[in-house]
């Protein structure tokens, strides 16, 4: 999974309650990106970041932020979670000039109740 | 109209058989057309690359872009059931990846 770990891999949460995901890459690449994968929709982009503090918002951003303090990890955060976000979430990396490739990690499985 | 149109299958073939897996799409802004595989519970991994239009060959794997017909296909020649997984094609404008756009997967599968 090209250098990308994302904690925790598993989390079921109830509605209402903050969640955080951590995304951390050893790759040193300049974007990070935050995916939701659905069935019926495939993969969708939820933000992403260019840079420490630089990010920007995706396709489906509302009810989502997110963070950038170290070229290394990227955060998520469901400040209310709700059962719509129960999903799996991707994170991924590219450099510039990567031909528009990105490389993913291996996922987290989140469950709203 | 979606910008990215990917039937999902389950597509089922017998080992060894030619897979031909296919998306469409309607910007004709993209440039950078990618095919991704992905086994049940994992990431998506890059599979193949391709610039703008022409055929592009990896070992058992060759991708097609036909830019003025929209399309692009995934060839896979004698076919293992360790091909059997999602296939994702994806597409984007610019080099960056900010903008890569994915088709809905297809799934396939591959019987020994």
């Amino acid at each position: 999974d090209a250098g990308i770990t994302q904690s925790p891999r598993h989390k079921v949460t109830e509605t209402g309650t903050p969640v955080t995901l951590r995304c951390h890459q050893t790759e040193n690449h300049r974007y990070m990106y935050w995916y939701r994968q659905d069935p019926g929709h495939g993969l969708r982009l939820i933000h992403y970041s260019y840079g420490v503090k630089d990010t920007d918002k995706g396709e489906v951003s509302d009810g989502y932020s997110v963070s950038r303090s170290k070229t290394e990890d990227f955060l998520l955060t469901l400040e209310s979670a709700t059962s719509s976000q129960t999903s799996v979430y991707f994170c991924a990396i590219s450099d510039p000039g990567s031909s528009g490739t990105v490389d993913f990690g291996p996922g987290t499985r989140l469950t709203v109740t | 109209q979606k910008e990215v149109e990917q039937d999902p299958g389950p597509l089922s073939v017998p080992e060894g058989a030619i897979v031909s897996l296919n998306c469409t799409y309607s910007n004709s802004a993209f440039q950078y057309f990618m095919w991704y595989r992905q086994y049940s519970r994992k990431g998506p991994e890059l599979l193949m690359y391709t610039y703008s239009s022409g055929n592009k060959e990896d070992g058992r794997f060759t991708a097609q872009v036909d830019k003025s017909s929209k399309y692009i296909s995934l060839f896979i020649r004698d076919s293992q059931p360790s091909d059997s997984a999602t296939y994702l094609c994806a597409m984007s404008f610019n080099q960056a990846g900010t903008a890569l756009i994915f088709g809905k997967g297809t799934t396939l599968s591959v019987s020994s």
